[in-house]
C-alpha cells in the first residue's frame, strides 16, 4: 500500500503557541487528505477534509480559526493548532486519499502535548 | 447524517476461541467499508477492506468480515484468536457526499487475549 507520514511524531509546546504538523504523501498524488483526532481510549475524530488547492471542509463543532489546514500541493497538508492550549493535547492522525487507490491511508499520528 | 456503531467496547477472550466483532452503519447510499487494527502504541492497519463483490472478505491474519447489506452491517471474525490479535479494532465506513469522500469510524472495540 501507499505510504503516509507525519511530522512531527511527538511535540510539546506551551500553551498559547502555535504547532504545525505535516502531513506528506510519500509515492501518490494526494488529492484529498483527512485530519482526525483521537483522544485517549477513544476513536477517531474526523475533524476536516481538504482537497489540493481548495479550502478545507470541517465537521461540525471544530474551529476553523483554532485548527488551520492547508493543503498547497498533491503531496503536503499541514495543520496548524493555533494559541494552543491544554484541552488541545491529543493525538492527530493524517490520512490521504488519490491516486489509483480507493482507500484512505493513515499516517502514524503526532501526539501534541501542551502544557 | 452517517454513524457508525461497534457494539462491543471491550472483549475478552481465551486463546484459541472464536471472536466476532459486530459493526453497523447508517446511511442509505454506496459505501465502502473497513476494518483497521491499532496495536499498542502504533498506528491504524487495515486489516480487510469491502468495495463490491464477495460479501464475505478475506483479510490479514486470518480475520475475515461479512457484509450484509440488508442489515447495513460488517462484522468481523476470526475462528481461533491468538494473544498477539490484542489490539482495538477499529470499523470504518467511506461513503461520497457533496463534498466527496469522507470516513467515519466506529469507538472501536478494545480486544484483550488472555495467553
Amino acid at each position: 500500500g501507499a505510504v503516509v507520514s507525519q511530522h512531527p511524531s511527538r511535540v510539546i509546546c506551551k500553551s498559547g503557541t502555535s504547532v504545525k504538523i505535516e502531513c506528506r504523501s510519500l509515492d501518490f498524488q494526494a488529492t484529498t487528505m483527512f485530519w482526525y483526532r483521537q483522544f485517549p481510549k477513544k476513536s477517531l475524530m474526523l475533524m476536516a477534509t481538504s482537497n489540493e488547492g481548495s479550502k478545507a471542509t470541517y465537521e461540525q463543532g471544530v474551529e476553523k480559526d483554532k485548527f488551520l489546514i492547508n493543503h498547497a500541493s498533491l503531496t503536503l497538508s499541514t495543520l496548524t493548532v493555533t494559541s494552543a492550549h491544554p484541552e488541545d493535547s491529543s493525538f492527530y492522525i493524517c490520512s490521504a486519499r488519490g491516486g489509483s487507490y480507493n482507500e484512505q491511508f493513515f499516517g502514524p499520528g503526532t501526539r501534541l502535548t501542551v502544557l | 447524517a452517517q454513524s457508525v456503531s461497534q457494539h462491543n467496547h471491550h472483549v475478552i477472550l481465551s486463546e484459541a476461541a472464536s471472536l466476532e466483532l459486530g459493526c453497523n452503519y447508517s446511511y442509505g447510499g454506496t459505501v465502502n467499508l473497513f476494518w483497521y487494527v491499532q496495536y499498542p502504541g502504533q498506528h491504524l492497519q487495515l486489516l480487510l477492506k469491502y468495495f463490491s463483490g464477495d460479501p464475505l472478505v478475506k483479510g490479514i491474519k486470518g480475520f475475515e468480515a461479512e457484509f450484509i447489506k440488508s442489515k447495513f452491517s460488517f462484522n468481523l471474525r476470526k475462528p481461533s484468536v491468538q494473544w498477539s490479535d490484542t489490539a482495538e479494532y477499529f470499523c470504518a465506513v467511506m461513503s461520497r457526499n457533496t463534498g466527496g469522500f469522507k470516513t467515519i469510524f466506529g469507538a472501536g472495540t478494545r480486544l484483550f487475549v488472555k495467553a
